[in-house]
């Protein structure tokens, strides 16, 4: 069974930093182009992130560019969200998606996780 | 303000069909596949459709989707009150952003 487990949200000032993790399990995570996706309290979904299966591609929305950075780390099955100078306008909740295959933008998202929430308010 | 056009909100009555509009541009809906979640309230999203037109296992074929030039539809049929939702449809955008995009959402009343 494909589950896939975020952690790593809470409150932060804006200025502040904070880095997401995303423990996947049940697939090859190896094989598996994955993103993050956001939505902020009564929104819309708006993609934030994606890395390639291998971790040499990787995409940003213009929000987040230059200041997130996404990783993975496919020894652990796990996938990583570094956020530095936050805003306000970044408080959402954070989702990590798993595509359908390795190429990012090629497939669909698949399995979603439950989320965490990161509210930047000081 | 969205990539994709959706409509905010659509209703029908149980047992009764809805349909659901994308609407985007060459760069997104022209060039790539369509899929489309479901947002039960509270949940995570959930994979409904998948390249245009194709179900994952458990999706009752009461769902549908379809793709036409720059815009898509999602279809349900035999309306249930568990269909209660957020519906979204998404796609890769080829444009020099490149990147997921997604409509900005439809709340789907079931009367």
């Amino acid at each position: 069974e494909v589950q896939l487990v975020e952690s790593g949200g809470g409150l932060v000032q804006p200025g502040g930093s904070l880095r997401l993790s995303c423990a996947a399990s049940g697939f090859t995570f190896s094989s598996y182009a994955m993103s993050w996706v956001r939505q902020a309290p009564g929104k819309g979904l708006e993609w934030v992130s994606a890395i390639s299966g291998s971790g040499g591609s990787t995409y940003y929305a213009d929000s987040v560019k230059g200041r997130f950075t996404i990783s993975r780390d496919n020894s652990k099955n796990t996938l990583y969200l570094q956020m530095n100078s936050l805003r306000a306008e970044d408080t959402a909740v954070y989702y990590c998606a798993k595509e359908s295959g390795s190429i990012v933008g090629a497939t669909t998202y698949d399995y979603w996780g439950q989320g965490t929430l990161v509210t930047v308010s000081s | 303000q969205s990539v994709l056009t959706q409509p905010p909100s659509v209703s029908a009555a149980p047992g009764q069909k809805v349909t659901i509009s994308c609407s985007g541009s060459s760069s997104n809906i022209g060039n790539n596949y369509v899929s489309w979640y479901q947002q039960l309230p509270g949940t995570a999203p959930k994979l409904l459709i998948y390249d245009n037109n194709k179900r994952p296992s458990g999706i009752p074929d009461r769902f549908s989707g379809s793709k036409s030039g720059t815009s898509a539809t999602l279809g349900i049929t035999g309306l249930q009150t568990g269909d209660e939702a957020d519906y979204y449809c998404g796609t890769w955008d080829s444009s020099l952003s490149a990147g997921q995009v997604f409509g900005g959402g439809t709340k789907l009343t079931v009367l």
